[in-house]
């Protein structure tokens, strides 16, 4: 059974630069032709994709200043977060897609950016 | 970006009967493989999201025979044939097709 599990700073200040881990079980993230994808939800509102890193280490994410990289010998893999702000508040899940989707998610993570 | 939109945005149910949730995109989610790239998500309150439906009709492990989804192209529909209490929540379809993945709005589904 797949399982992610995503940890982070949970308070942070507007400006600051943060990393969010997620810790895959059940999965090699550099196997198996699978996406390894970062989704946020503003609280009370949808689901916005923030980007992947693919199994051969290529990522794609909306935004610049949202960089994702991976730990291949901890089977994690990281959002970075540059110059964030308050709209950057949300709950963020990692999640597997297998290319036509998401299968998997994590239970998510709730980031505060406040002064 | 592919534009996902729901309808209806809320549904207020009666445990037993029917429901029925249509999810629209601004364009066709039909592969060249033939499969639709579309998924139903449920998220319960509290929660993440779980995968009810994917390739637009195939229903993911676990999940009860009463949720069902059809649909080609631009148009897709998720039906509960028996509605039960524990079906409350936000559906989301969201599709696979393209790169940025995208969500619909949502539809919050409550007892009456």
């Amino acid at each position: 059974q797949v399982q992610l599990q995503e940890s982070g700073p949970g308070l942070v200040q507007p400006s600051q630069t943060l990393s969010l881990t997620c810790t895959v079980s059940g999965a090699s993230i550099t196997r198996g032709g699978y996406y390894w994808s970062w989704i946020r939800q503003d609280p009370g509102k949808g689901l916005e994709w923030i980007g992947h890193i693919y199994y051969t280490g290529t990522t794609s994410s909306v935004k610049s200043r949202f960089v994702i990289s991976r730990e291949t010998s901890k089977n994690q893999f990281s959002l970075k977060l540059y110059s964030v702000t308050a709209a950057d508040t949300a709950v963020y899940y990692c999640a597997r897609d297998g290319g036509g989707g998401i299968d998997y998610w994590g239970q998510g993570t709730l980031l505060i950016v406040s002064s | 970006d592919i534009v996902m939109t729901q309808s209806p945005l809320s549904l207020p149910v009666t445990p037993g009967e029917p429901a029925s949730i249509s999810c629209r995109s601004s364009q066709s989610l039909r592969h060249s493989n033939g499969y639709n790239y579309l998924n139903w998500y449920l998220q319960k309150p509290g929660q993440s999201p779980q995968l009810l439906i994917s390739l637009g009709s195939s229903r993911a492990s676990g999940v009860p025979d009463r949720f069902s989804g059809s649909g080609s192209g631009t148009d897709f529909t998720l039906k509960i044939s028996r509605v039960e209490a524990e079906d409350v929540g936000v559906y989301y379809c969201m599709q696979g097709l393209e790169t940025p993945r995208t969500f619909g709005p949502g539809t919050k589904v409550d007892i009456k």
